[in-house]
């Protein structure tokens, strides 16, 4: 079967950072994508890494260890703006792209 | 088009009616996925298209559950004898091709079964 965990909420100040974990077991493994989603709005992409290591992307980061079956998506200078739910995403197969959802993690940012 | 439209955005539909989703993908692009999102949940996969070749159907719920992609194209997903577990939203997502991992959604159908 397939699995995705990441925390349910997190709540943080603005200004803070945040990080959200996700652990994943799944058949199989080719990359580990982040998707942002706002209240009523589409998920939209944000982050993909298919090797170990950091990326990153203005405020956001995100990172992967295979070896460990564990990545994480690093919020910086947080803004009300980045209140929303957060997905990671496991693309499980090579050549047919089918992608597995985790069940998200809603970022509350207070002021 | 600029991006995947989705129709209907919104649907209220009575139990054992069935139902009609409509995705329109980015132009070009050759993959095409449905996911299921229930209220405060996660995104469900349900079935997924790539070019011309047999679709993954692996996780549409029951056999209640079609869909097709016309053309390489425009994709229905109908639900067959609507059940109150149905309500929920049908997203739509394209990708330009097999090696590319930027999946892009549509808005939604909001589908609720009273």
């Amino acid at each position: 079967g397939q699995s995705l965990e990441q925390p349910s909420e997190v709540t943080a100040v603005e200004g803070a950072i945040v990080q959200i974990n996700c652990t994943y077991q799944t058949s199989g493994f080719y990359g580990l994508s982040w998707y942002q989603q706002h209240d009523g709005g589409a998920p939209t992409f944000l982050s993909y890494n298919g090797l170990d290591g950091l990326e990153e992307t203005g405020r956001f980061s995100s990172f992967l260890s295979r070896s460990d079956s564990y990545g994480y998506l690093l919020l910086q200078e947080l803004q009300m703006k980045d209140s929303a739910s957060y997905f990671c995403a496991v693309r499980v197969t090579d050549s047919w792209g089918k992608f597995q959802f985790g069940a998200g993690t809603q970022v509350v940012v207070t002021p | 088009g600029a991006g995947v439209s989705q129709s209907p955005s919104n649907k209220v539909t009575e139990k054992g009616k069935d139902v009609e989703l409509r995705c329109d993908p980015i132009s070009g692009h050759t993959a095409l996925y449905w996911y299921r999102q229930s209220l405060g949940q996660g995104l469900e996969f349900l079935i997924y298209f790539q070019g011309n070749s047999a679709p993954d159907k692996s996780g549409l719920p029951s056999d209640r559950f079609s869909a097709e992609r016309t053309g390489g194209s425009v994709s229905t997903l109908t639900i067959q004898r609507t059940q109150q577990e149905d309500s929920a939203v049908y997203l739509c997502a394209s990708r330009t091709g097999s090696g590319a991992n930027v999946l892009t959604f549509g808005a939604g159908s909001r589908l609720t079964v009273l």
